[in-house]
């Protein structure tokens, strides 16, 4: 059974610094894994998809790297701002499973002025 | 816009009685899912449903029912409601027109009382 774990589970930093929020998973038989962002009483933004044959991608501020091998998938936010202040999601999506993501149960993150 | 949409957004039940929630997506997506959230639990896999026609129980789909009506609707039903179902529910959807990467609706607060 797929495992994802995503550390720390709390996160405070002061606004413009970088940070690195951080998802592990105990199978490498993915098909792909994407990034969530969801804001308090809120639905859940997609923030990023990587693709089993990508090592990263990138939206504006933000990086993900994958890293199969090592069961290991990092979010990258630089120069941090308050409005980047929510829970954020990584979820497996395993090659054959029937589609099914499988979800970490988040990083609160706070961007404090 | 396209996207996934779910009603009601807020629902008081009392225990023991039924009610169905909507969803309904409009980007000729295959796949179908719902999921509940709960504080400390994380998101899990209540039904899904592969494609049109077919269905599936996931991680959690006791005191629950799916109906697959077509492409675009998926509905949730609660038969007889329990305080343990009180729960935030998100519908999603994914397809393979975009890299497989899961789109959600914006919740359903359900309370059971």
């Amino acid at each position: 059974k797929q495992e994802v774990t995503q550390i720390p589970a709390a996160l405070s930093v002061p606004e413009g610094e970088n940070l690195v929020l951080n998802c592990s998973f105990t199978d490498s038989a993915i098909y792909n894994l994407q990034w969530f962002r969801q804001d308090p009483g809120k639905g859940l933004t997609s923030l990023l998809l990587i693709q089993s044959s990508q090592r990263e991608q990138t939206s504006g501020r933000l990086n993900a790297s994958l890293d199969k091998s090592s069961g290991r998938s990092t979010l990258y936010i630089a120069a941090s701002q308050p409005g980047d202040s929510a829970t954020y999601l990584c979820a497996v999506r395993l090659t054959g499973g029937g589609n099914k993501l499988t979800f970490g149960t988040g990083t609160q993150l706070k961007v404090e002025l | 816009n396209a996207g996934v949409t779910q009603t009601p957004k807020f629902q008081v039940l009392k225990t023991g009685q039924s009610m169905t929630l909507q969803c309904a997506q409009d980007m000729n997506h295959n796949s179908m899912y719902w999921y509940r959230q709960d504080p400390g639990m994380g998101l899990r896999l209540i039904y899904y449903s592969a494609s049109e026609g077919t269905t599936d129980k996931g991680e959690v789909p006791n005191g629950y029912n799916v109906s697959r009506l077509n492409k675009r609707e998926f509905s949730l039903r609660l038969e007889s409601a329990a305080p343990s179902q009180t729960s935030v529910y998100f519908c999603a959807s994914s397809g393979w027109n975009r890299g497989g990467g899961y789109t959600f609706g914006s919740g359903t607060r359900l309370t059971v009382v």
